[in-house]
């Protein structure tokens, strides 16, 4: 399996910082990667697929970048309800997806 | 609005079987990629079965052969069968449509889930 290392595991941060999340490939995984936050108790939501492509009605702080095994999500401008989990995902070996293992983005 | 919810989760002794249920709405699950996972604590999320649009489904080494999904297209419905379970299948169950899309010509395709439910605990104890 494809493992999908992600740090930092979590991190503090406070409303207007730019905050910036990685994961590393195991293996070269080219532009699979999406990006998913979670909330306690609510569902995942998808930010960012195809490593940079922004879900529709997602706001514009999030970006996404990166190629091959390492990859970036950043969010500019932090707003009080994006405190949360993020979590990647590699869709390169179908059907074996597998997910880093989180961050969590709490206030400072 | 296209959405998912999960049903059917709770308490079952090791050994014991369960069955969730994944009502969707806004979409027809026959014709669509589906998709369940699951995380246990302390664990991160974990693909545990992919169903194709054609019907092929694919599980995960650690529940093939316990876990079976089937659909009911009539009540556009998706289940997941949990049988022999065990401490470690103790967990917060999610479904999610998935997504199968050439992004560029000759690729592969991408893939990703959209929209998620909110989960269905399940605790495996004795």
């Amino acid at each position: 399996d494809i493992q999908m290392t992600q740090s930092p595991s979590s991190l503090s941060a406070s409303v207007g910082d730019i905050v910036t999340i990685t994961c590393r490939a195991s293996q070269s995984i080219r532009s699979y990667v999406n990006w998913y936050q979670q909330k306690p108790g609510k569902a995942p939501k998808l930010l960012i697929y195809a490593a940079s492509t922004l879900q529709s009605g997602v706001p514009s702080r999030f970006t996404g970048s990166g190629s091959g095994t390492d990859f970036t999500l950043t969010i500019r401008s932090l707003q009080p309800e994006d405190f949360a989990t993020y979590f990647c995902q590699q869709s390169y070996s179908t059907p074996q997806l597998t997910f880093g293992g989180g961050t969590k983005v709490e206030i400072k | 609005e296209v959405k998912v919810e999960e049903s059917g989760g709770g308490l079952v002794q090791p050994g014991g079987s369960l069955r969730l249920s994944c009502a969707a709405s806004g979409f027809t699950i026959s014709g669509s990629y589906m998709t369940w996972v699951r995380r246990a604590p302390g664990k991160r999320l974990e693909c545990v079965s992919y169903i194709y649009s054609s019907g092929s489904i694919y599980y995960a080494d650690s529940v093939r052969g316990r876990f079976t999904v089937s659909r009911d297209n009539s009540n556009n419905t998706l289940h997941l069968q949990m049988n022999n379970l065990r401490d470690e299948d103790t967990a917060v169950y999610y479904c999610a449509r998935a997504w199968d899309v050439v992004l560029e010509p000759a690729a592969k395709a991408h893939n990703w889930f959209d929209p998620w439910g909110q989960g269905t605990l399940v605790t495996v104890s004795s």
